[in-house]
């Protein structure tokens, strides 16, 4: 079946640093979504990419969809530890969402 | 963002019993509903898709019988655990969708089956 793969599956930073998450696909992906889990929380959509190539960014959030449209990569610049959580890559296919396997974020303050 | 609802937060239930979860889109009207479920540090999966006044699209390798749903409205789903065993708990979250890309995610509801 269909699968969307994200590495790192975990990652622990110092405020301050940066950090990314990395959605990779075997098929072409018709867009991605990103969505934000906070421990004990529900998912929070962030953005979605429809467009090859496509780049977007919300503060120090940079979104980017790769130009096969095959990949997607979510980029924190300078962490704060309101960031911690796990951050889902997803794509929606016919209205179904089919969520990556997540990258869980802690930050050192 | 719209607000979608779930009830219970929490349940606690003994084997054998059947558990029923609301969700409710609060502020719109949702043509269609998803569940999902979610076991510790793992990723949510899709169990179900919901459209009103049809029977619900069950993904593959979940159990129709054992998961009911039931989307009496456009504002309502219920999904209802039957015969609830210790390996069905987990976070189970609805989320609601009105036609555009993006789903509004409810606050889960946490089933523990002792």
């Amino acid at each position: 079946g269909q699968q969307v793969m994200q590495i790192p599956q975990y990652q622990h930073v110092q405020e301050g640093e940066d950090f990314t998450t990395y959605c990779n696909s075997s098929t072409t992906l018709s867009n991605i979504q990103w969505y934000k889990q906070r421990p004990g929380g529900h998912p929070v959509f962030l953005i979605q990419l429809v467009k090859s190539g496509e780049v977007k960014k919300q503060k120090r959030l940079t979104f980017q969809f790769g130009e096969a449209k095959k990949n997607s990569s979510l980029h924190i610049t300078a962490t704060q530890t309101t960031d911690v959580g796990t951050y889902f890559c997803a794509e929606d296919s016919s209205y179904k969402l089919i969520f990556g396997s997540g990258t869980r974020l802690l930050v050192r303050p | 963002g719209a607000v979608v609802s779930q009830h219970p937060s929490r349940v606690i239930c003994k084997s054998g019993t059947s558990v029923k979860i609301e969700c409710r889109s609060l502020d719109f009207q949702a043509t269609t509903m998803f569940w999902y479920r979610q076991f510790p540090k793992q990723s949510l999966m899709l169990m179900a898709t919901s459209n009103e006044g049809s029977k619900a699209t069950y993904e593959q390798g979940v159990e129709k019988d054992k998961f009911l749903i039931n989307h009496a409205s456009l504002t309502l789903s219920t999904l209802t655990v039957t015969s609830a065993h210790p390996e069905d708990s987990s976070f189970y979250i609805c989320s609601a969708a009105s036609g555009v890309y993006e789903q509004f995610f409810g606050p889960g509801t946490r089933l523990t089956v002792l």
